[in-house]
């Protein structure tokens, strides 16, 4: 089983819909999870971190869920904009190193 | 904004070259990574380093080697490029736990 696990999608979904993604992480001792919106052929840019307590940024949501071992990232009133692939990424206690998962593909369409 | 610029956007070598990726952050960060980006794979780390003159091996550091000779500058070395390590490179820091930043990556082509 891989370290993180995320469904690679493409999620086709119309303008102003809600999705939602999920990320799985095996490492119990997981301490620190972000995600990351990344474009076609660039970097990797981070959207937001994720709080046990759950948090929001604008249209973006996300949430931990400790007992069942997955973040999810939350997207209402999509826009094409949002069009690209995310990324979750999963810090163990004791190191400063992240485990990304392969990405999650969005569509959003006209 | 932390700014971390990879030397080169493109690159393409020959099998056998010996090449040299750069990387450069300028909010001091203490860690710095290499990351190669491949499709289906994801995001698979090379080295990492916390400190200056330090480094430590990722998932797939075979092939790779790495100098941090001074904290804003973390060098990735191809000692001998082979086609399979035909990939995106992505240079990232941070401070403490905190989030990357990455770099725009370096496109490498080996033929």
């Amino acid at each position: 089983r891989k370290e993180v696990e995320q469904d690679p999608g493409p999620f086709n979904v119309p303008e102003g819909a809600t999705v939602a993604f999920n990320c799985t992480y095996s490492n119990s001792a997981s301490q620190s999870f972000f995600w990351y919106r990344q474009d076609c052929r660039k970097e990797p840019k981070l959207l937001m971190s994720v709080y046990s307590s759950g948090n929001e940024d604008g249209r973006f949501t996300a949430q931990l869920n400790r007992a069942s071992q997955y973040i999810s990232l939350l997207i209402r009133d999509s826009k094409l904009s949002d069009s690209a692939t995310y990324l979750c990424a999963v810090r163990t206690s004791g190191t400063y190193k992240y485990i990304f998962g392969t990405g999650t593909r969005l569509k959003v369409l006209a | 904004d932390v700014k971390v610029t990879q030397s080169s956007r493109y690159l393409v070598k020959r099998t056998g070259e010996k090449v040299f990726l750069e990387c450069v952050q300028d909010m001091d960060h203490e860690n710095m990574f290499w990351y190669r980006q491949d499709p289906g794979l994801g995001l698979r780390l090379i080295y990492f380093s916390y400190d200056v003159k330090m480094k430590e091996k990722g998932d797939i550091p075979e092939g790779y080697s790495v100098s941090r000779e001074k904290k804003e500058r973390f060098s990735l070395i191809l000692e001998s490029a082979s086609t399979n390590q035909t990939s995106m490179y992505l240079c990232a820091s941070s401070l403490k736990g905190n989030g990357y930043t990455f770099g725009s990556g370096t496109r490498l082509t080996v033929v």
